[in-house]
C-alpha cells in the first residue's frame, strides 16, 4: 500500500511569491493534516481536512491557506512568502475518525527554502 | 505554551545500552500518545503509540510507559543500536474538534555510538 506522497520534494521561491504544495494520502484514508518544521520548532501544526472541509487550524498567518479535493488529496498554498516560511513542510493522513488512537503517518515532505 | 515538552535536546548512548528518551504533557485531556523517528531529510516515521487505558506497550526493542498521574511517558529503546540515531518526536492527542490531531514536542536527538 502507498504511503503518502508530497510533490515537490524541494523548491526555492523568491519573497513575495506564492507557493503550493501537493499531498496524496494513503488510500483510504480521509484526514490530510499539514505541518511545519523548521531548526529547533519541531513540527507545528498548520490545519487539518476532513472530508474536503477545515477541521482543524494551527495559528498560522492567513497567507498559509489548504484545500482538499473529493479523493482526498490535498494541497496548502503560502502567498507572500517571507524568508521565515523557510522549512520542511510535512503532510501526514490517517483514517480520520472522532476517536481515540488515531495514528497520523508522514510523507517525505517538501523542503521549500525562500531567498 | 508548551503542551507536549521534550526536554532533553540530545541524548548519546553507547550501542548496546538502554536509550531512554522523555516526554512530558500538561494538557489532561491528552489520552493518546505516539512516538515518531525522523532521519534528516525524510518525514518521521510512526514507532509506537500507547492508550491512556494502558501503562505499557512494547514492541520489539521499543518500549513505552506511560505514568499518567505524573503527565510523563518515556521511551525505552533496548539494546540500542547505531541505526537507531535520529530525532525522536513525542506526541500526544485527545478530543479536538473530534479530529484527535498530534500535538508534538520539539524532539531530542538521539546518538547511538558503536
Amino acid at each position: 500500500k502507498a504511503g503518502v506522497t508530497q510533490t515537490p520534494r524541494y523548491l526555492i521561491k523568491t519573497r513575495g511569491q506564492q507557493v503550493t504544495l501537493s499531498c496524496s494520502p494513503i488510500s483510504g484514508h480521509r484526514s490530510v493534516s499539514w505541518y511545519q518544521q523548521t531548526p529547533g520548532q519541531g513540527l507545528q501544526f498548520l490545519f487539518e481536512y476532513f472530508s474536503e472541509t477545515q477541521r482543524n487550524k494551527g495559528n498560522f498567518p492567513g497567507r498559509f491557506s489548504g484545500r482538499q479535493f473529493s479523493n482526498s488529496r490535498s494541497e496548502m498554498n503560502v502567498s507572500t512568502l517571507e524568508l521565515g516560511d523557510s522549512a520542511l513542510y510535512l503532510c501526514a493522513s490517517s483514517l480520520g475518525g472522532n476517536l481515540s488512537g488515531n495514528t497520523i503517518y508522514f510523507g517525505e515532505g517538501s523542503w521549500l527554502t525562500v531567498v | 505554551d508548551q503542551q507536549v515538552k521534550q526536554n532533553s535536546p540530545s541524548l548519546s548512548v553507547q550501542e548496546g545500552r538502554i536509550s531512554i528518551l522523555n516526554c512530558d504533557y500538561t494538557n489532561s485531556m491528552f489520552d493518546y500518545f505516539l512516538w515518531y523517528k525522523k532521519y534528516p531529510a525524510e518525514g518521521p516515521t510512526f514507532l509506537i503509540s500507547i492508550s491512556s487505558i494502558k501503562d505499557k506497550n512494547e514492541d520489539g526493542r521499543f518500549t513505552v510507559f506511560l505514568n499518567k498521574s505524573a503527565k510523563h511517558l518515556s521511551l525505552h529503546i533496548v539494546p540500542s543500536q547505531p541505526g537507531d540515531s535520529a530525532v525522536y518526536f513525542c506526541a500526544a492527542s485527545g478530543a479536538s474538534g473530534g479530529s484527535y490531531i498530534p500535538t508534538f514536542g520539539r524532539g531530542t536527538s538521539l546518538i547511538v555510538h558503536p
